[in-house]
């Protein structure tokens, strides 16, 4: 797997926008972008994926840049309930999708 | 939205005693996972199972530890005699094997080696 960087932590103000931005300089052409987050000590629970195209799914949305080096995930109106550990990770479209590295994650802290 | 389930949600055993982990994952899903998390460090890959054999396993999978899916159903993680630092919270997951190979998580056994 393509080793991935975040920032260890963040804030955001309840109701702003949440931009949580990876770096994934050594993708592969056949590896997705996955974002995950775990909620205190929870099951980490799927967000949203993408390849090269711009995602959006009910929860966030995901912008990958055109070199695929960089993506930001964007939680467009935080609650505090968003607060979480989210986790960027880059795994190839393959039947073993599963065994993904989990990093450190970035702690995001939605404050009233 | 289907779930991954898992039970108990927490237990507490002493050391070398013999633990079971139980999972029933999605049903249509055909690759199985456990992960561990120790308190307050990073999520570890496990396991992972496919048509009922061990696809890959981790270094932290040795001997101690055993798999099965044994009535097509539940998926299970046996740790054979615990140790103090098995103590952790074990999650399973699942994943289709087809399209978006989303992997989907349950919520965990907290297991607590005394």
């Amino acid at each position: 797997d393509a080793k991935t960087t975040q920032p260890t932590s963040m804030d955001c103000a309840e109701g702003r926008a949440a931009n949580l931005p990876c770096n994934h300089s050594t993708i592969s052409g056949n590896e997705y972008v996955y974002w995950y987050r775990q909620i205190h000590s929870q099951g980490p629970q799927y967000i949203i994926h993408g390849l090269k195209n711009n995602e959006t799914n009910e929860m966030a949305s995901l912008i990958i840049t055109e070199d695929r080096k960089s993506s930001t995930l964007i939680l467009p109106h935080a609650t505090l309930r968003d607060t979480a550990v989210y986790y960027c990770i880059v795994r190839a479209f393959n039947t073993n999708a599963g065994k993904s590295t989990f990093g450190d994650g970035t702690t995001l802290t939605v404050k009233p | 939205e289907p779930e991954v389930t898992q039970t108990p949600s927490h237990q507490v055993t002493q050391m070398g005693q013999e633990v079971i982990l139980r999972c029933v994952p999605i049903s249509n899903h055909l690759y199985f996972y456990w992960y561990r998390q120790i308190l307050g460090q990073k999520v570890e890959f496990l396991v992972s199972f496919y048509n009922n054999e061990i696809s890959e396993k981790s270094e932290i999978f040795d001997d101690q530890f055993s798999v099965e899916r044994p009535d097509g159903s539940n998926f299970t993680l046996k740790i054979r005699s615990t140790k103090l630092e098995d103590s952790a919270m074990y999650f399973c997951a699942s994943i289709h094997g087809q399209g978006a190979n989303t992997i989907y998580f349950g919520e965990g056994s907290w297991l607590t080696v005394v």
